[in-house]
């Protein structure tokens, strides 16, 4: 079963604004993360929040958790043709080595 | 720096025909994966190998089978090939257990199931 469910499924933005995308899952989780897919490539690490975490940041990226509704949010500011990729968002459930589960991405389009 | 390598990049196979998927890893890690991934669906586990010698399915197994051949290798084989495991199959790695590591992927495997 898809465990998040990513908001968007498509977004198209100029280049140098913000970038907003929103997850959702249904279950307790111990961590969750974004992944980053360019066009015929595998999936690139971006950020991990854990779930006792409320917001994290690497570069330009910013990262919200809501444990309460279920939810985390992906921020890329001041986006850059570069960053024109699916983006997921997977939760681990822990206990353990068993596994990511996957949302269905964003697909993000930023236009020159 | 190659990390995770799979083999073959593309394949096309005929319906009932077996193969097996290659993956291996330069990093050291000890667990494992294999995901599949349909368009609007994600991506899906299949199989896990949380340590070289220990394989578990995942939420879609059926149809497959695994092998840890040693700490940097792990397999995936379709044995009887049918159109639904028409897919991109992306093989992954993380360095054991504890929850808090990201995974690190190979570029997939595009199959085609005629």
């Amino acid at each position: 079963s898809q465990q998040g469910e990513e908001d968007p499924q498509a977004l198209s933005i100029q280049e140098g604004e913000n970038a907003t995308m929103n997850c959702s899952y249904k279950t307790s989780i111990n961590n969750l993360q974004w992944y980053r897919q360019n066009s015929g490539r595998g999936l690139v690490h971006l950020i991990l929040i854990r779930s006792n975490e409320r917001e994290k940041h690497s570069g330009r990226l910013r990262v919200t958790l809501d444990t309460s509704k279920k939810s985390s949010s992906l921020l890329i500011t001041a986006s850059r043709a570069a960053d024109t990729a699916s983006y997921f968002c997977a939760t681990d459930k822990g206990g353990g080595a068993d596994g990511l589960t996957f949302g269905k991405g964003t697909h993000l389009i930023i236009q020159p | 720096n190659a990390g995770v390598t799979q083999t073959p990049k593309f394949q096309v196979l005929k319906t009932g025909q077996s193969m097996t998927l290659q993956c291996a890893q330069d990093m050291n890690h000890n667990s494992m994966y294999w995901y599949r991934q349909d368009p609007g669906m994600g991506l899906r586990l299949i199989y896990y190998s949380a340590s070289e010698g220990t394989t578990d399915k995942g939420e879609v197994p059926n149809g497959y089978n695994v092998s840890r051949l040693n700490k940097r290798e792990f397999s995936l084989r379709l044995e009887s090939a049918a159109p639904s495991q028409t897919s991109v199959y992306f093989c992954a790695s993380k360095m054991d257990r504890a929850w808090n590591q990201p995974q690190h992927f190979g570029d997939g495997t595009r199959l085609s199931i005629l």
